[in-house]
Order: C-alpha cells, then sequence, then structure tokens
C-alpha cells in the first residue's frame, strides 16, 4: 500500500496567482499522477510526473499553467499558474500500487479543494 | 472518446435499506475496471478491482458484478449504514497507467 500526505487540505485564492500544491508518500514510486475534479465533473488526469524527467500532459493540459516537479521518487508537486475562476476543483495527487504483481489500484492524497475568486 | 457512466449522480436511502449503482464502460479493450469509495475530506479509497468477465467480489456488506462483454458493473450495498455515505467511483484501464473516471454516485444514508 501507499500513503500520500497532501496538502493544503483547502485553499482560497484571489484571480490570477498561482498555488502549489505538495505530495509526499511514504514509498518510492516510479510515476505520480495529478487529477483534477470540476463541480460535476469526473476526475480528469491532468499529467504523469516521473522522477528525472518533464511530465508528461493530457490534452487540453499544458505546462506553462500546471508546471510540475518531480525532485525525487517520493515528492512531487503541482502549480496551479495564473489562477481564474475556471480552476476551482479538487486536486489529487495518486500513485500506482508500488506492490508489483498486486491489483495495481491506486492510492490517492486527500485532495486540495480550490476556490478561485 | 472513451466515456465511463455512473448512475443514478446521487440517491438518499434509510438506513438498513439496500441499494445498488451502476457503471457503464467501454466493452472494447477493456484491462479492468476499479470501484473507489470517497468520503468527503479524505482520500478516495479502492473498494475493488474486476478484471474477469463474470467476476463478482465482496467486501463486508459491499459486493460488486462484472460484465465486460455489454460493458457494465453494479456494485451493492446491503443494509446501508450511515457511514456508507460517500461517493463512488468507477474507473476504467484498457491496461495503460489511464484510467477514465466515471462522475460518480453520491450516497447519502439517513439514520
Amino acid at each position: 500500500s501507499a500513503v500520500i500526505s497532501q496538502k493544503p487540505s483547502r485553499d482560497i485564492c484571489q484571480r490570477g496567482t498561482s498555488l502549489t500544491i505538495q505530495c509526499q508518500v511514504d514509498s518510492q514510486v516510479t510515476m505520480m499522477f495529478w487529477y483534477r475534479q470540476q463541480p460535476g465533473q469526473s476526475l480528469t488526469l491532468i499529467a504523469t510526473a516521473n522522477q528525472g524527467s518533464e511530465a508528461t500532459y493530457e490534452s487540453g493540459f499544458v505546462i506553462d499553467k500546471f508546471p510540475i516537479s518531480r525532485p525525487n521518487l517520493t515528492f512531487s508537486t503541482l502549480t496551479v499558474s495564473n489562477m481564474s475562476p475556471e480552476d476551482s476543483s479538487i486536486y489529487l495527487c495518486s500513485v500506482e500500487d508500488p506492490v508489483k504483481g498486486s491489483n495495481e489500484k491506486l492510492f490517492f492524497g486527500s485532495g486540495t479543494q480550490l476556490s478561485v475568486l | 472518446i472513451l466515456n465511463v457512466e455512473q448512475s443514478p449522480q446521487s440517491l438518499h436511502v434509510q438506513e438498513g435499506d439496500s441499494t445498488n449503482f451502476t457503471c457503464s464502460f467501454p466493452s472494447s479493450n477493456f484491462y479492468a475496471l476499479h470501484w473507489y469509495r470517497w468520503e468527503t475530506a479524505k482520500s478516495p479509497e479502492a473498494l475493488f478491482v474486476m478484471t474477469l468477465n463474470g467476476d463478482e467480489k465482496k467486501k463486508g456488506r459491499i459486493s460488486a458484478t462484472l460484465n465486460t462483454k455489454e460493458g457494465y458493473s453494479y456494485l451493492y450495498i446491503k443494509g446501508s449504514q450511515p457511514e456508507d455515505s460517500a461517493t463512488y467511483l468507477c474507473a476504467f484501464t484498457s491496461g495503460t497507467y489511464k484510467y477514465i473516471f466515471g462522475t460518480g454516485t453520491r450516497l447519502k444514508v439517513l439514520a
């Protein structure tokens, strides 16, 4: 299993500012995933963060808007840049089960509830 | 475009009632179907990972079935309790690290 500490748990931000979300995992993992859930929508993958290389972004998401760092195998940050009200969402980090050969379920942080005024 | 649909979107049940939800997913390129429970202010928690057509899994009062040929899964809760109140998510994967989630079913169990 994996335990992920995510912070902040919530924040209220002004339009045009940036917020950095952090995730710390209690074990080493190759890939970390960043998801977003906008109100009434499904969890959507923003990007995949690999240690030592640039993150891979999904269609509709760009590095300038959502820069990601992955300095080691247990930590990652996601920044939401130049925020607008449309960025109001729950942001979640996630990893696959680090125990290979298991059912490879996902483990998640507890989420960051972001509200942009 | 791959789509995962869940129904109902939300429901309220009385304590002790049994209930079930549906997850519809693409029937082609199927690898696994996941169910997660997401309580407010907590991390989504895996309930089941289902891979075989006809699979049935059970965890306490919660069980799930899988039909990969027609592309649906049912989640059942027997004798609902207030602590079952949560959003239940399903997620489809074709074998890559990419998971396609439904919008979830929000369950409220009234005491």
